[in-house]
């Protein structure tokens, strides 16, 4: 099984939509969690870190499930500006990306 | 603060040649990750140095290989390059070895022909 999966997508939604990713990871001994932006053709940047039940920026919420090992990013009231592909991160004796979830918002 | 640095940020090798990409960590970072990043997948991790050591290693072969300089900077070197090296290189900076935020360069985007 691998340390993190994600879906990739790709997921196409109206400006404005609410949208949900998930992630779902392997090690229940992990304790934080990230979410990487990564735009075409450049490096991630991050986003949110998660380390406890959840976290809330703006427009954005990551929560956590212990129990069933995921995590999940949901984004308000989308902005085409949230195009990008969201990438999963469980750090332990090394980042453990997921393979990314690309988004697209269309006018 | 320049954040994390890398050059070349493109590159052009045949099969076969060596190459070495460079990173200057987030200034007050000591530790220095790399990553390669094929299209459309996820970054996949090679190694990590600390204290001008490896500390971890991912599944990749010892064609990769790499150095810390006590200034913290970094290289990763590929020998004997393959066509399937092709990818985003990239490097990650981060204060110690711990599960904290770790910051990343541009990248250096490799293609070996």
């Amino acid at each position: 099984r691998k340390e993190v999966e994600q879906d990739p997508g790709p997921f196409n939604v109206p400006e404005g939509a609410t949208v949900a990713f998930n992630c779902t990871y392997s090690n229940s001994a992990s304790q934080s969690f990230f979410w990487y932006r990564q735009d075409c053709r450049k490096e991630p940047k991050l986003l949110m870190s998660v380390y406890s039940s959840g976290n809330e920026d703006g427009r954005f919420t990551a929560q956590l499930n212990r129990a069933s090992q995921y995590i999940s990013l949901l984004i308000r009231d989308s902005k085409l500006s949230d195009s990008a592909t969201y990438l999963c991160v469980v750090p332990g004796n090394q980042f453990y990306f997921g393979t990314g979830t690309s988004l697209t918002v269309i006018p | 603060d320049a954040g994390v640095t890398q050059s070349p940020t493109h590159l052009i090798k045949t099969r076969g040649q060596q190459v070495t990409l460079r990173c200057s960590p987030k200034s007050g970072h000591d530790t220095v990750s790399w990553y390669q990043q094929a299209l459309g997948q996820g970054p996949q991790f090679i190694f990590q140095y600390y204290e001008e050591e490896e500390r971890q290693r991912g599944n990749f072969p010892d064609r990769f290989s790499g150095h810390q300089f006590p200034n913290y900077s970094s290289e990763l070197n590929v020998n004997a390059l393959l066509l399937g090296d092709s990818a985003l290189y990239l490097c990650a900076s981060s204060p110690g070895t711990g599960r904290t935020e770790a910051f990343f360069g541009q990248g250096t985007r490799l293609t070996v022909v």
